[in-house]
């Protein structure tokens, strides 16, 4: 069982180049989401996904696109890099429960993104 | 709207002290609380969270925390911390029909020996 992965690690891109962030759980969750980490400013949202199919803007959408064709996988796209978008980026999912606000959210390894 | 602050971005302590990383949230509506931990290289994991019910909370690696909804805080708390301590640790909120979770910007525990 190996909870939520993320592929790649680390990415260096210059600006314009597009890329795709892919992240995998294999725990059956229904939701989904991508966040990025900005020292001091904690995790913010940028994506999410409530099922196979469904996808919806979070705080931070623009830029970012993002497709759920699986279950599992939850792909994050940046068509054109800007150094803005140098970040930490995390997946995690989480299964609803009692209800959604309640849940826990597994988080992946984290990708390091930078933007020259 | 609902927002998280962590009132210490960095806290140095001495090895087998006591700590306590502050969290106060603001909500129009009930509110659901966690801890999360994040290690040097690694994804955040859940150490406790607050439902309902008893105000004090017990989570993994003898941390606690305590919701105090007259202050709206929700402080981390551990008697005696140890080097593998060392961390950043987030304060989140969700709630309010929602399932979106709001992070604060995270406390950076140092353990020194």
């Amino acid at each position: 069982n190996a909870g939520v992965t993320q592929t790649p690690k680390f990415r260096v891109l210059k600006t314009g180049q597009s890329m795709t962030l892919l992240c995998a759980q294999d725990m059956n969750h229904e939701y989904m989401y991508w966040y990025r980490q900005d020292p001091g400013m904690g995790l913010r949202l940028i994506h999410y996904s409530v099922g196979e199919g469904t996808t919806a803007k979070g705080e931070v959408p623009d830029g970012y696109n993002v497709s759920r064709l699986k279950k599992q996988n939850f792909l994050l796209g940046l068509e054109s890099a800007a150094p803005s978008q140098t970040s930490v980026y995390f997946c995690a999912s989480s299964y609803p429960r009692t209800g959604s606000s309640t849940d826990t959210q597994y988080f992946g390894p984290g990708t390091r993104l930078t933007v020259l | 709207a609902q927002s998280v602050t962590q009132l210490d971005s960095q806290v140095p302590v001495f090895e087998e002290a006591p700590v306590e990383l502050r969290c106060n949230y603001s909500s129009s509506v009930s509110v659901y609380l966690f801890w999360y931990v994040q290690y040097p290289n690694q994804g955040l994991q859940l150490l406790l969270k607050y439902l309902s019910g008893s105000t004090l909370v017990k989570g993994i690696n003898g941390f606690e925390a305590e919701f105090n909804k007259s202050q709206t805080s929700f402080h981390l708390r551990k008697p005696s911390v140890h080097i593998s301590d060392t961390a950043e640790y987030f304060c989140a909120v969700s709630g309010g029909g929602g399932f979106k979770t709001i992070f604060g910007a995270g406390t950076r525990l140092f353990v020194k020996a």
